[in-house]
């Protein structure tokens, strides 16, 4: 099974409207990290957010949230007030704090384009 | 500012070379990573080394193999490189622990192989 699954594999959103980007996980630890990662088209990796799995408020950094539902296992990013420079590529990714060396599962990504 | 450094931006060689990507990172983080980008597959993790000389297997390991001699170089080679291998390779680097603790990525290379 896909222990990150990002089912919008592309979308278009109106500039100042918000956004929201589907993120599902699987797994059976207690302690894991969730992160969301942004490509734009120049290719760097920009990281944005990061929830953990005990914390108990929602991940917020500027226009961006993340919309955790731990019984769901979702951690949706929101993007309020989409601006031309939001469109990139979207990366969910998972961190399994049992595992060693902190390495990450990615989601296949959103491709996200904004519209004047 | 932490920085990933990547040998090369665009790499072409030949079927069967020998093929070397370097990473190097400066802000003394043990654990560091390969991955390869393909469309539609996200980021798939290669290897990753959580300390020196030390690495471990990650998603799809065959055809690669790495060293970590130095605490902030990490090399990902490919012993006969093949068509297959043509792909964007990213390196990362991270602390160790929970927490954030997020990796920083190096720009990239973009390998074809011919």
């Amino acid at each position: 099974a896909q222990k990150i699954t990002q089912t919008q594999p592309g979308m278009f959103v109106q500039e100042k409207e918000a956004v929201t980007l589907d993120c599902t996980y699987d797994t059976s630890d207690q302690s894991y990290g969730l992160f969301w990662y942004k490509q734009p088209s120049s290719g760097e990796m920009i990281f944005l957010i990061y929830q953990g799995s005990y914390d108990e408020q929602n991940a917020t950094e500027g226009r961006y949230s993340l919309n955790f539902q731990k019984a769901r296992k979702s951690a949706n990013l929101v993007i309020s007030a989409s601006q031309l420079g939001d469109s990139a590529m979207y990366f969910c990714a998972m961190r399994e704090d049992t595992t060693a060396g902190n390495k990450l599962t990615f989601g296949g990504g959103t491709r996200v384009l904004v519209k004047p | 500012d932490v920085k990933v450094t990547q040998s090369s931006r665009y790499l072409v060689k030949r079927t069967g070379e020998k093929v070397f990507l370097e990473c190097v990172q400066d802000m003394d983080h043990e654990n560091m990573f390969w991955y390869r980008q393909d469309p539609g597959l996200g980021l798939r993790l290669i290897y990753f080394s959580y300390d020196v000389k030390m690495k471990e297997k990650g998603d799809i390991p065959e055809g690669y193999s790495v060293s970590r001699e130095k605490k902030e170089r990490f090399s990902l080679i490919l012993e006969s490189a093949s068509t297959n291998q043509t792909s964007m390779y990213l390196c990362a680097s991270s602390l160790s622990g929970t927490g954030v603790n997020e990796q920083f990525f190096g720009p990239g290379t973009r390998l074809t192989v011919l």
